[in-house]
């Protein structure tokens, strides 16, 4: 079965500071890997996708993701928090016909 | 151009109750999936119809179906309400057939049962 798995369903940083948020998979083949985020009542926006193209991806608003075979983990950065950056990351995974969402990491920015 | 949008914004319905969420895709979009988040989780997938035919499935009881119109717009339908259907639906459209293809979510359906 295919999974995702978001380490820390909470994550707090200081404005400024790096933001790291982890995820992990689990899939029998090469996935198709993504990054979304989700503000407060609204719908879920793609912030970036890895396609085996290339295992640093870059996304919007200055995020990007490292796929890492060996440890099977696609963790999202960003060098400097920002206040904007202040919501729900999820973590989602697609292989055939099926597609899984992690948990979720609600990311807190402290001024 | 328009996003996807969903109706209706919030919906309340009680235990045994039928109930249809509408969708319509970005304009272009030929793909449209539905999804059910329940409050604190990640959504969950449940259908994906491309070309009004359904391409994949999620674990789902047969409570649960859809289908999509010759305009792309789609529909879900959630038979014998129970409690735990209490959540968001969100729907989603993208141009192409598959699911790794970039998804574009609308803001959802807040569906409440009492």
């Amino acid at each position: 079965a295919q999974s995702v798995t978001q380490l820390g369903s909470h994550v707090s940083v200081s404005e400024g500071a790096l933001v790291l948020l982890r995820c992990n998979y689990s899939s029998s083949v090469p996935p198709y890997l993504f990054w979304y985020v989700q503000y407060p009542n609204q719908g879920l926006q793609l912030l970036l996708k890895y396609t085996s193209a290339a295992t640093l991806v870059k996304g919007i608003n200055g995020f990007e993701a490292e796929f890492k075979k060996s440890e099977t983990s696609f963790h999202l950065t960003k060098p400097s928090a920002h206040m904007s950056d202040a919501a729900e990351y999820f973590c989602a995974v697609n292989t055939g016909n099926q597609f899984y969402f992690g948990t979720g990491t609600s990311l807190t920015v402290i001024p | 151009d328009a996003g996807v949008t969903q109706s209706p914004t919030h919906l309340i319905k009680t235990r045994g109750q039928q109930v249809t969420l509408r969708c319509s895709p970005i304009s272009g979009h030929k793909s449209v999936s539905w999804y059910q988040q329940v409050l604190g989780q990640g959504p969950q997938f449940i259908f994906q119809y491309y070309e009004k035919e359904e391409r994949g499935r999620g674990n789902f009881p047969d409570r649960f179906s859809a289908r999509q119109f010759p305009n792309y717009s789609s529909e879900l339908n959630v038979n014998a309400l129970l409690l735990g259907d209490s959540a968001l639906y969100l729907c989603a459209s993208s141009s192409r057939q598959g699911l790794n293809q970039p998804q574009h979510f609308g803001d959802g359906t807040r569906l409440s049962i009492l």
